[in-house]
């Protein structure tokens, strides 16, 4: 059975201060990881896909890089606006409609 | 530039009661999900289809049903509301075209059940 889990559950960061948020899979055959953003009374907002070990994906201060066994999401110098929950999913048997999904981390940056 | 449209917002319902919760997108996907998210919990996959006319169990089917007869919208509907469908409700979206292509989500139903 597929298992997706995030860490930390939470974070407090300054702004400014870089981090990253982990996300490990247990997967029969990766194809995709996906990663999105949820701000509070939204839906999750896609940020990046993933797909082989070594690839990496940029959107402004956001780094997504993935490996065999996890994903990592790197935040460099976050501002208060990047504050959200940030989740990781897996298509399930590869199909990109049935995720499979982590609990998700809770992003606070204050300024 | 609508996207994924979720009606209602937000609903209150007492228990044993029926409603059926809207979903309809503009992007001409073909496949469309369901997803519930509870506190502490990530989404989970409760119905999903692969185009009109074809639809299937995800991980927590029970009480809900849907059915697609466009490819443009989704309903899901409870047929006796329980507590324990208290929950917020999302419907995604995604196209067969390319590779690992993103589902699309809408802003959810907050449904409360009494």
């Amino acid at each position: 059975e597929d298992q997706v889990t995030q860490s930390p559950e939470a974070l407090r960061l300054q702004e400014g201060e870089s981090s990253s948020l982990n996300c490990s899979y247990t997967v029969s055959g990766l194809r995709g990881l996906f990663w999105y953003r949820q701000d509070p009374g939204k839906g999750p907002e896609f940020l990046f896909t993933l797909y082989s070990a070594g690839e990496e994906k940029e959107k402004e201060r956001l780094k997504a890089t993935l490996t065999k066994k996890e994903s990592f999401l790197h935040i460099t110098a976050p501002k208060p606006e990047d504050s959200a929950t940030y989740l990781c999913a897996v298509p399930r048997g590869g199909s990109n409609y049935k995720l499979t999904f982590g609990k998700g981390t809770l992003l606070t940056v204050n300024p | 530039n609508a996207g994924v449209t979720q009606t209602p917002k937000f609903q209150v319902l007492k228990t044993g009661q029926s409603m059926t919760l809207q979903c309809a997108q503009d992007m001409n996907h073909e496949y469309m999900s369901w997803y519930r998210q509870d506190p502490g919990m990530g989404l989970r996959l409760i119905h999903y289809s692969v185009g009109a006319g074809i639809t299937d169990q995800g991980e927590v089917p029970n009480g809900y049903n849907v059915s697609r007869s466009t490819t443009e919208d989704f309903p899901l509907r409870l047929l006796s509301a329980a507590p324990s469908q208290t929950s917020v409700y999302f419907c995604a979206s995604s196209t067969t075209q390319g590779t690992n292509q993103p589902q699309h989500f809408g802003d959810g139903t907050r449904l409360s059940i009494l």
